[in-house]
């Protein structure tokens, strides 16, 4: 079945560092991949989205590029902040199928803690 | 009011009460979930909703009980739940459910703790 496999975390990184999460998926037919982010106390925010392979999606100096001969939507930052401590999940949404909706699969989530 | 939004934010219930929470959108969506949140577990989908009518039911305990009267509303009736159900309760809304460019936006959740 689909499922999407992220890195393990907490991620903590000094303000200003590079920052990479590692996602990668497994889906039959041709999927669209997102990165949600969710701050402390809130819900998820869509931070990119990527509908075919070769596209980048790109959100406040966030990026993440569509590889699918590498079945990956790394997520990257060249530099962070500490306003960017928060829970990243990616996701990826297939076509419907016999058994599939559209509906989006959720990975387990990576925590970023960015220290100042 | 835009967006997604869920009332109550927070709720303290003991295991013989009833409750409900409340999702409300404001985008013209036709699609609505229902997701858990639990610490150390990814994001559990519960139910899903499409035009008012259920699509799926993720093998939910009979204690949760969705409601959709109109494509605006969701609600998630609670009754004789247990301690490991304490969680974040999340609602989402999506412009139409087949589309696999499908975008979810997601309410402020309500964090519920049973006692």
């Amino acid at each position: 079945g689909n499922s999407v496999t992220q890195m393990e975390g907490p991620v903590t990184l000094s303000e200003e560092a590079f920052l990479t999460i590692n996602c990668t998926y497994t889906a039959t037919g041709y999927p669209s991949l997102f990165w949600y982010v969710q701050y402390p106390g809130e819900g998820l925010q869509l931070l990119l989205k990527a509908t075919k392979a070769d596209d980048k999606g790109s959100n406040k100096g966030f990026e993440a590029t569509y590889r699918k001969e590498t079945t990956s939507f790394h997520l990257e930052k060249g530099s962070v902040q500490v306003s960017d401590s928060a829970v990243y999940f990616c996701a990826l949404s297939d076509l419907p199928g016999s058994s599939n909706t559209g509906k989006l699969i959720f990975g387990q989530g990576t925590t970023l803690q960015v220290k100042p | 009011e835009t967006g997604v939004t869920q009332t109550p934010r927070h709720l303290v219930m003991g295991m013989t009460n009833k409750k409900s929470l409340k999702c409300e959108q404001h985008l013209g969506h036709n699609a609505m979930y229902w997701y858990k949140q639990s610490a150390k577990k990814p994001l559990e989908l519960m139910f899903v909703y499409n035009f008012k009518e259920q699509t799926e039911n993720n093998s939910v305990p009979s204690r949760f009980s969705p409601e959709c009267p109109n494509s605006s509303h969701l609600f998630l009736h609670l009754h004789t739940l247990q301690p490991e159900d304490s969680a974040l309760y999340l609602c989402a809304s999506s412009p139409r459910l087949w589309d696999r460019t499908n975008e979810q936006f997601f309410g402020p959740g309500t964090r519920l703790t049973v006692l």
